[in-house]
């Protein structure tokens, strides 16, 4: 099946940095989703790309679709302790109908 | 909108029983439901897809019959273990899709930890 990378695996910032991870596929997609996941919780939705070269904001993060949609991009500027947590992409597979695929996530960790 | 309860959020059982596991969409409904199953510092490993009124469709390598899952309406899907073993000790989480609109977006519940003894 498909395989999502996610770069970093793991990053150590202090309070205040931006935080720049991406999300790379052997493949092409048509959607990307970026997802947080807090210990002992659900992944929750945090942006959604439809199209090539899309850059979408919530709040201090920026998501893109890559333009060669083989990957995707994730920023949280001025980050902040309550960004702890992972982040996982997501992306439809191919002839799957609506089941995702899920990067092997990266993990965040703000030093105060 | 779209949120998604688990219930229950954590349990506790022996080996051999069954447990029930519930995943309601609360403000919407949802045509599809999936089951995942996650192992510490792991990503998220799709179990099941669920469809409202028909069979669920399994992932290979996932027993069936030990994973039983139930779709009774558009918004309560039911995963069951059934003769849980303690290697089925795992946090399971539900997600639904609101559906329609060629979108993607999965939303998902808390999750529910399993710890068989």
């Amino acid at each position: 099946g498909q395989q999502l990378n996610q770069s970093p695996q793991s990053m150590f910032i202090q309070e205040g940095e931006d935080v720049s991870m991406n999300c790379t596929s052997s493949s092409i997609f048509n959607t990307w989703l970026w997802y947080k996941q807090e210990p002992g919780e659900g992944p929750v939705l945090l942006i959604a790309l439809y199209k090539a070269g899309e850059l979408t904001s919530n709040g201090r993060l920026t998501a893109q679709f890559g333009i060669t949609r083989k990957d995707s991009f994730l920023n949280i500027s001025a980050s902040i302790p309550s960004d702890v947590g992972i982040y996982f992409c997501a992306g439809p597979e191919p002839g799957g109908g609506n089941k995702l695929t899920f990067g092997t996530g990266t993990q965040l960790k703000v030093e105060l | 909108g779209a949120v998604v309860s688990q219930h229950p959020s954590w349990v506790i059982c022996k080996s051999g029983t069954s447990v029930k596991i519930e995943c309601r969409s609360l403000d919407f409904q949802a045509t599809t439901m999936f089951w995942y199953r996650q192992f510490p510092k792991q990503s998220l490993m799709l179990m099941a897809t669920s469809n409202e009124g028909s069979k669920a469709t399994y992932e290979q390598g996932v027993e069936k019959d030990k994973f039983l899952i139930n779709h009774a309406s558009l918004t309560l899907s039911t995963l069951t273990v059934t003769s849980a073993h303690p290697e089925d000790s795992s946090f399971y989480i539900c997600s639904a899709h609101r559906g329609g609109g060629g979108t993607y977006e999965q939303y998902f519940g808390p999750g529910t930890r399993l710890t068989v003894t």
